[in-house]
């Protein structure tokens, strides 16, 4: 299996920074990466996929990059909204894995 | 608007058998375009992928727990279901279920989970 390793395990940021998660795969996954929130008690919520492309609906200050084993999302401007668990995920082989979940708190 | 429902016990005894639904409203569990799957979550850890049905019936299953996974799907009541054989604590999780969309072409599509059911809480104790 793919091991998909985020960090950090959790940040804690203020309303209007600028926050950068990383996931980091065991080997290549080409673009095959997607990002998901998840708020407490809830499903998690499709973000990206394609490691870059925003899902419909989701605001514009979500963005994401990379390619072969290295990827960021990045919150440019966070609001109260988005304080929640972030996990990405692989789609390049079966089974399908996910990172481990980077929480962003409030500070 | 496309909703995913959970539906099942919420305590099973180990070595018993876990037996979960997902009913599907909004939308047409035989459309060709989608994969219909289970993912779980283990209180306070990350997500695990367990399965996925087609329309068709074919199934994929996560190597780690095929011994035990019979994932299956009725279109007369447009529904999915999972079935977990022999359960232990390790299976205490959150249970969803999810659709797939395949994005690209060819024998093997990257995807991702677009819509989600509410989840559901399956306790493992005696």
């Amino acid at each position: 299996d793919i091991q998909m390793t985020q960090s950090p395990s959790s940040l804690s940021a203020s309303v209007g920074d600028r926050v950068t998660i990383t996931c980091r795969a065991s080997q290549s996954i080409d673009k095959y990466l997607n990002w998901y929130q998840q708020k407490a008690g809830k499903a998690p919520k499709l973000l990206i996929y394609a490691a870059s492309s925003l899902q419909s609906g989701v605001p514009s200050r979500f963005s994401g990059s990379g390619s072969g084993t290295d990827f960021t999302l990045t919150i440019s401007s966070l609001q109260p909204e988005d304080f929640a668990t972030y996990h990405c995920q692989q789609s390049f082989s079966i089974p399908g894995t996910f990172g481990q979940g980077t929480k962003v708190e409030i500070k | 608007q496309l909703q995913l429902q959970e539906s099942g016990p919420g305590l099973v005894k180990p070595s018993e058998t876990l037996s979960l639904t997902c009913a599907v409203s909004g939308g047409s569990i035989s459309n060709t375009n989608y994969y219909w799957d289970w993912i779980r979550q283990p209180p306070g850890k990350g997500l695990e992928w367990i399965g996925s049905v087609y329309y068709s019936g074919s199934t994929y299953y996560n190597p780690s727990l095929k011994s035990r996974v019979t994932i299956s799907v009725d279109t007369s009541k447009n529904q999915f279901s999972l079935k977990l054989s022999s359960v232990t604590a390790a299976d205490t999780a959150v249970y969803y279920c999810a659709r797939r969309f395949p994005y690209g072409s060819g024998s093997y599509s990257p995807y991702y989970f677009d819509y989600w059911g509410q989840g559901t809480l399956v306790t493992v104790s005696s």
